[in-house]
């Protein structure tokens, strides 16, 4: 029982570039969540998944899409990279109030 | 929108001092309230909640939490800190059973 996955766990990427951070979790979870992690602001929420097929926007969703290919993967893509983006993404899955945590991916855009 | 507000930064303890950080929430129907913690290099840790009931939580290793409603606050608190309390603490919020918000967290630095 691995709980939450993430992949990568670093990642370095030109300004431009693209990428997708995966997500996994193995709880059977209905609910999935993306933050990143910022100095001094402590977690963001990037986009939200309640369910298998839906997705919601969060706090700061510009410059990011997602998709919640089945139930246990949600996935989070940066289509053109910008330095405002470096950060380390938080993949969470949920059930009932409590959240569980990936163990995240550090991000750097240059 | 709904805010969270962690109003220490960072704070400095001897061993065994006693430790209290504030969380303040905005108004926003039903919270749910939570204090996790994160070691570094590592992932966030749930460390108490609150959900209804009472008050006064105890969590793991030793933390409690008070929830004080007209106030609108959940500070927590430890008797006696550890080094191995040095970590970064954050409070978050659950909104109407819908999303969850945090605050911006605190840095807690114990001398042995």
């Amino acid at each position: 029982n691995a709980g939450v996955t993430q992949t990568p766990k670093f990642q370095v990427l030109k300004t431009g570039q693209s990428m997708t951070l995966q997500c996994a979790q193995d709880m059977n979870h209905n609910s999935m969540y993306w933050y990143r992690q910022d100095p001094g602001m402590g977690l963001r929420l990037i986009y939200y998944s309640a369910s298998e097929g839906t997705t919601d926007k969060g706090e700061v969703p510009n410059g990011y899409n997602v998709s919640r290919l089945n139930k246990r993967e949600f996935s989070l893509r940066l289509e053109s990279a910008a330095p405002s983006q470096t950060s380390v993404y938080f993949c969470a899955s949920i059930r009932g109030k409590e959240q569980y945590f990936g163990p995240g991916t550090r991000l750097t855009v240059t | 929108a709904q805010s969270v507000s962690q109003h220490n930064h960072h704070v400095i303890l001897s061993e065994a001092a006693s430790l209290e950080l504030g969380c303040n929430y905005s108004y926003g129907g039903t919270v749910n309230l939570f204090w996790y913690v994160q070691y570094p290099g590592q992932h966030l840790q749930l460390l108490l909640k609150y959900f209804s009931g009472d008050p006064l939580v105890k969590g793991i290793k030793g933390f409690e939490a008070e929830f004080i409603k007209s106030k609108f606050s959940f500070n927590l608190r430890k008797p006696s800190v550890q080094w191995s309390d040095t970590a970064e603490y954050f409070c978050a919020v659950l909104y109407n059973f819908n999303k969850f918000y945090f605050g911006s967290g605190t840095k807690l630095n114990v001398k042995p």
